[in-house]
């Protein structure tokens, strides 16, 4: 059972634009959300998070929104760059567990064409 | 500023054998984890350690063996190695308290 779902596997997006990655969860417990980037032959690296008590948090080029009664989240980045292009991992973890067991989803692939 | 250092960074292995996988942070995080990558699955908990003596067993803990003596430290085993391990493992740290964990290169293990 797959707690955490990115159903699109890959996305393609034209340089300029915006990328919207979307994630699904099903356990109610998780109240803390990340997103992570990751380049081929490299580890993932952080790219932003959200806490439950919040709806939106921005970084720059990066803003997660978080839908609560859905259980959803998304990841937009505006304007989309070549450099973007990577696998994005949503995971997911319950607050007081801290990072050491967070639960990622499946992954989607972003190109960003020039 | 080595941060998470994995090695070796590939390696293949015949089905029966056993190796070591080792784990190594610089930053003094008490938390560390091992993860395994597959296609289509995205990254699933193997094993986890919230201090050094103190380990629990993650999502998908069969075949794996771990022990953290040190806060440095954190090595996984594989003892008798099969074709279904083979995968990209990753090793992560992090402080408590803190929810961002900070990934290791991966090895990449095949199983022949």
């Amino acid at each position: 059972d797959q707690q955490v779902k990115q159903n699109s596997p890959s996305l393609s997006v034209q340089e300029g634009r915006i990328s919207i990655l979307n994630c699904d969860y099903t356990n109610s417990m998780f109240d803390y959300f990340l997103w992570y980037k990751k380049y081929p032959a490299e580890g993932p690296t952080f790219l932003i998070s959200i806490s439950s008590i919040k709806d939106k948090n921005e970084d720059g080029r990066f803003t997660v929104f978080l839908n609560k009664s859905a259980k959803h989240l998304s990841l937009h980045i505006v304007p989309s760059q070549p450099g973007d292009s990577a696998v994005y991992f949503c995971a997911a973890t319950v607050s007081n567990q801290g990072a050491q067991k967070l639960v990622f989803g499946q992954g989607t692939r972003l190109t960003i064409n020039p | 500023n080595a941060g998470v250092t994995q090695t070796p960074k590939f390696q293949v292995l015949k089905t029966g054998q056993s190796m070591t996988l080792q784990c190594a942070q610089d930053m003094n995080h008490e938390y560390m984890s091992w993860y395994r990558q597959d296609p289509g699955m995205g990254l699933r908990l193997i094993h986890y350690s919230v201090g050094a003596g103190i380990t629990d067993q993650g999502e998908v803990p069969n075949g794996y063996n771990v022990s953290r003596s040190t806060t440095e430290d954190f090595p996984l085993r594989l003892l008798s190695a099969a074709p279904s391990q083979t995968s990209v493992y990753f090793c992560a740290s992090s402080p408590p308290g803190r929810k961002k964990a900070f990934f290791g290169q991966g090895t990449r293990l095949t199983v022949v």
